[in-house]
């Protein structure tokens, strides 16, 4: 079965420190990777995907992640985190749905994990 | 502004009471999605339309009831709910489900029954 795994609940981190936050996946099929924010009070918002080509993928915000296909990794990283970037990070997959015969893509997020840079 | 709307942001309703979400994006896009996403708990897929035909219910319970008149708008709604419905709603557009388009998210519903 399909699954996206954020094992940090919580990352705590000193402002202008490095930042990185994992997720690994488990897919039998060819996956696409999401990386989304959510800032209080707000829905998600983009921040960056791979689709395919380069494994090193930079978004907004200074963001950036890397697709590792070996070990099923999409980590997110910052060199120097802002107390604005403190809010809640979702990983998710894109794959092709097996139960359907149409083409049709579905995605699975992952649990979240609550980046909280202190000052 | 993300393009894609939702109203009300707050919500306070009985559990007796009768309310409906709306959603509204401003994208083109032809699918759209409802999500339920609870303190501590994954984010929940309820429903999805695409092209204004409904092509997944999770096993959602039926006091809950989805509506989709055309690809721009959808509304959920609400009757007799219980007290762990209590959650933010948060409704989705992508371009369609035929390829491994991003998903845009409004700000959501913040739901509290009484």
């Amino acid at each position: 079965a399909q699954s996206v795994t954020q094992l940090d609940s919580q990352v705590p981190v000193f402002e202008e420190a490095p930042v990185e936050l994992r997720c690994n996946y488990s897919s039998s099929v060819s996956v696409y990777l999401f990386w989304y924010v959510q800032y209080p009070n707000q829905g998600l918002q983009l921040l960056l995907k791979y689709l395919s080509g380069s494994t090193l993928v930079k978004g907004i915000n200074g963001f950036e992640a890397e697709f590792n296909k070996s070990q099923t990794s999409f980590h997110l990283r910052k060199p120097s985190v802002h107390i604005s970037d403190t809010a809640e990070y979702f990983c998710a997959v894109s794959l092709n749905d097996p139960r359907t015969t149409s083409g049709t893509y579905k995605y699975i997020f992952g649990t979240g994990t609550r980046l909280k840079v202190l000052a | 502004e993300t393009g894609v709307t939702q109203t009300p942001r707050h919500l306070v309703m009985g559990m007796t009471n009768k309310k409906s979400l709306k959603c509204e994006q401003h994208l083109g896009h032809n699918a759209m999605y409802w999500y339920k996403q609870s303190a501590k708990k994954p984010l929940e897929l309820m429903f999805v339309y695409n092209f204004k035909e409904q092509t997944e219910n999770n096993s959602v319970p039926s006091r809950f009831s989805p509506e989709c008149p055309n690809s721009s708008h959808l509304f959920l709604h609400l009757h007799t709910l219980q007290p762990e419905d209590s959650a933010l709603y948060l409704c989705a557009s992508s371009q369609d489900r035929a390829a491994a388009w991003p998903q845009h998210f409004g700000d959501g519903t913040r739901l509290s029954i009484l």
